[in-house]
C-alpha cells in the first residue's frame, strides 16, 4: 500500500528553527509537495521537489533523498503566523497527490 | 482573480437527502479534483477531471457523483447523504494535462454535516 508518515505535532519556539519529516512509500514517484494550512483555511502551496537535494525559498526549504523516502521542510526565524498544519504529499505513478495526515506546527512566543 | 470558489461554505444536511457542492475556477485550468478531508487522515481523493468532458475515480468515489460540462465547473453530488460523508470537502485545479506534475490550487473548502 501506499504510505506517508510525519509527526502529529510539533512545538517550537518563535525565532527558532524546526525541521518537519515526511518519509513515504508509493507505487512510484513524480515529485513530492508540501503544503501549508492554517486552521480553517484552504491548503496552500509551499514547495515541490522531484530532484534529490535542497531548494530553498527564503525562510523555507524543503530537501529529498528519493533513495531514502525521505523529505523534510526546514522553517528558519520562525513566526507567530507560522503556526499551521504542513502536509507532505508524494505524487505517484497515475500522477495522483498521495497525503500524509499533515503536522500541526505549534509555535510558542 | 478570484482563483476557485465553493459553494456553500457550509451546510447541515438531513440523511438521506441529496446536496450538491459547487466548484468553479476561473485561471482555465485543465484538471480539477474533489477531495475530503477528514481529522486524522490525509486528504483522500474522490472524483478527478483531467479535461471537460472526462472524469476518473479517486481513493474513495463511493456516494458521490462528478461532471465537467466545461473547463470552469466541476460540481460533486451526494446523492442520498450518510452520516460517514460529514466532513470537510476542497476543490482544487492544476494546469496539468493527463499526466503532468502541476501545482494544485485549493478553494476554500465546504464543510458538510450529515445528521
Amino acid at each position: 500500500g501506499q504510505n506517508i508518515d510525519q509527526p502529529t505535532e510539533m512545538t517550537a519556539t518563535e525565532g527558532a528553527i524546526v525541521q518537519i519529516n515526511c518519509t513515504y512509500q508509493t507505487s512510484g514517484f513524480n515529485g513530492l509537495f508540501w503544503y501549508q494550512q492554517h486552521a480553517g483555511e484552504a491548503p496552500t502551496f509551499l514547495s515541490y521537489n522531484v530532484l534529490d537535494g535542497l531548494e530553498e525559498k527564503g525562510r523555507f526549504s524543503s530537501f529529498l533523498s528519493r533513495s531514502k523516502g525521505y523529505s523534510y521542510l526546514l522553517l528558519k526565524e520562525l513566526q507567530m503566523k507560522d503556526s499551521a498544519s504542513y502536509l507532505c504529499a508524494v505524487m505517484d505513478s497515475n500522477y495522483q497527490l498521495i497525503w500524509g495526515a499533515g503536522t500541526k506546527l505549534i509555535i510558542k512566543p | 482573480t478570484a482563483g476557485i470558489t465553493q459553494a456553500p461554505t457550509s451546510q447541515i444536511l438531513a440523511a438521506g437527502r441529496s446536496m450538491t457542492l459547487r466548484c468553479t475556477q476561473d485561471m482555465r485550468h485543465n484538471a480539477m479534483y474533489w477531495y475530503r478531508q477528514d481529522l486524522g487522515l490525509g486528504l483522500r481523493l474522490i472524483h478527478y477531471s483531467n479535461t471537460a468532458g472526462t472524469t476518473g475515480k479517486g481513493e474513495v468515489p463511493d456516494g458521490y457523483s462528478v461532471s465537467r460540462a466545461n473547463t470552469d465547473d466541476f460540481p460533486l453530488t451526494l446523492a442520498s447523504a450518510v452520516p460517514s460523508q460529514t466532513s470537510v470537502y476542497f476543490c482544487a485545479s492544476s494546469d496539468s494535462l493527463a499526466g503532468g506534475t502541476d501545482t494544485q490550487y485549493f478553494g476554500p473548502g465546504t464543510r458538510l454535516t450529515v445528521l
